[in-house]
C-alpha cells in the first residue's frame, strides 16, 4: 500500500515547455486534489475531482488542466510553463470530504 | 470567501516549554479543521482533525481546540522537543467538495 505517489520529485522547465505532473493513489479514494505551495505560503487549490470523470476548478486554475479517467490517477497538465508556476505541487486524496492524505510533492522550477 | 490566518508566523522556544499556536478563520460555517505538520522539503502529515461539532482533540503531547463561533483554533504542544521543529499548518474544510483552505503556517524551532 503506497498511499499517494507523485512523480517527478523535481523538474526544471524552460518557459513555454509543457509537462504533466502525475498523482496516483491506491486507497480507492473518490476525492482528489491538486494544490500548489509558494514559498512562505499555505497551499492553494488548483483543481479537484470528486470521482472518475468529474473535475472542477479551484482557487488558482489558470495555466493548468486536469483529467480523471480512473479512480487511481489524477494528472495535472501544464501546457505553457511560466515563471509564475514555479512552486511545489501537492496532490491530496480523501475517501470522503472529511480528511486528506498528501503525497510528497513535486518541486517545479520554471526558468 | 474563507480566509485562514496563523499567528505567529515563526516561533522559537527552548526545549521543554509548553507552547500554543493560533489559527483563526473568517467563516464559521466549516465542516472540520485540521492541523498539519510539514518538514522542510517534505509533504504534509495530518496531526489532528476536529469536526465542527467537537471542541477539542488530543494526540499524545498535542491538543487542538476549536471555537467555531469565534472562528478560532489553537494547537497546544506540551513539553516541546527539538524533533517538534517544523512548520505547522492549519486548514479548514468548508465545503461538500472537501477542499481545504490553508493558513500560511507557523514555523516552529525548538532549541536544545
Amino acid at each position: 500500500n503506497a498511499g499517494v505517489t507523485q512523480t517527478p520529485k523535481f523538474r526544471i522547465l524552460k518557459i513555454g515547455q509543457s509537462m504533466t505532473l502525475q498523482c496516483t493513489q491506491d486507497m480507492n479514494h473518490n476525492y482528489m486534489y491538486w494544490y500548489r505551495q509558494d514559498p512562505g505560503m499555505g497551499l492553494k487549490l488548483i483543481y479537484y475531482s470528486v470521482g472518475a470523470g468529474i473535475t472542477d476548478k479551484g482557487e488558482v486554475p489558470n495555466g493548468y488542466n486536469v483529467s480523471r479517467s480512473t479512480t487511481e490517477d489524477f494528472p495535472l497538465r501544464l501546457e505553457l510553463a511560466a515563471p509564475s508556476q514555479t512552486s511545489v505541487y501537492f496532490c491530496g486524496t480523501g475517501r470522503t470530504q472529511e480528511t486528506q492524505y498528501f503525497g510528497p510533492g513535486t518541486r517545479l522550477l520554471v526558468l | 470567501k474563507q480566509e485562514v490566518t496563523q499567528i505567529p508566523a515563526a516561533l522559537s522556544v527552548p526545549e521543554g516549554e509548553n507552547l500554543v499556536l493560533n489559527c483563526s478563520f473568517t467563516d464559521s460555517a466549516i465542516y472540520n479543521l485540521q492541523w498539519f505538520r510539514q518538514d522542510p522539503g517534505k509533504g504534509l502529515t495530518s496531526l489532528l482533525l476536529i469536526q465542527s461539532s467537537q471542541r477539542e482533540q488530543t494526540s499524545g503531547r498535542l491538543n487542538a481546540s476549536l471555537d467555531k463561533s469565534s472562528g478560532r483554533s489553537t494547537l497546544y504542544i506540551a513539553a516541546s522537543q527539538p524533533g517538534d521543529s517544523a512548520t505547522y499548518l492549519c486548514a479548514v474544510n468548508g465545503g461538500s467538495q472537501g477542499n481545504l483552505i490553508f493558513g500560511k503556517g507557523t514555523k516552529l524551532s525548538v532549541k536544545p
